[in-house]
């Protein structure tokens, strides 16, 4: 079982729709990303977490740090936000990332 | 503007050559990552180096080999060592343990 999992793998919304996508980990953590990741392959990074919620444009990003779950919302989903939206948490000592596999989002008109 | 560059973009080898892969960062961070990205996976850490002339070995960092000479380069050398070097290679910064990641373009090698 992956430290980091992600749900759905795919996502098709029609434009408007408002779009959860959720990660599950298992290990204690200090923050959770959020990036996204544009087919040129290029990755943003939208959230760093590591309590209760952020907001910035239509993108909004809350986490429960007791039940181990990250939520990211669009509301107002457009084509625009179709990408791969990854969540990633910081582990340990190290600086290192532990990515899920992703969830391709695909907003259609 | 300050970033990360990756370059090429694109790339191509003949399977037995090393190929050293550019990641460049403007943004005077300490700690520099290299990650690999296959389909259907999550990225996976090569390497990683949180000060200049330190590095250390990642989760895959087999066949693979750095250099941390200057606070702004972080090569990575795909050597013939390396079983299955076709991938997405992915450069990443931060300026301390925690904070503030900030990702490169990527670089798509072929080997062939």
């Amino acid at each position: 079982k992956n430290e980091v999992e992600q749900s759905p793998q795919n996502l098709t919304a029609q434009e408007g729709e408002f779009i959860t996508i959720n990660c599950s980990y298992s290990v204690g953590i200090s923050a959770l990303h959020w990036l996204q990741q544009h087919p040129g392959g290029g990755i943003v990074s939208l959230f760093m977490l590591s309590s209760g919620k952020k907001k910035h444009g239509r993108l909004i990003a809350t986490i429960n740090i007791q039940e181990k779950h990250s939520s990211l919302h669009i509301t107002a989903s457009h084509p625009r936000d179709s990408a791969v939206y990854i969540c990633a948490v910081h582990t340990g000592t190290a600086s290192k990332l532990t990515f899920g596999t992703g969830t391709r989002l695909q907003v259609t008109l | 503007d300050g970033g990360i560059t990756q370059s090429p973009k694109y790339l191509f080898r003949k399977e037995g050559q090393n190929v050293t892969l550019s990641c460049e960062q403007n943004l005077n961070h300490d700690a520099m990552y290299w990650y690999r990205q296959d389909p259907g996976q999550g990225l996976r850490l090569i390497y990683y180096s949180q000060i200049v002339n330190d590095f250390q070995k990642g989760d895959i960092a087999e066949g693979y080999s750095v250099s941390r000479e200057k606070k702004e380069s972080f090569p990575l050398t795909v050597t013939s060592a390396q079983k299955n070097p076709t991938a997405f290679y992915l450069c990443a910064s931060s300026p301390d343990r925690v904070y503030g990641y900030t990702f490169g373009s990527g670089t798509r090698l072929t080997v062939v």
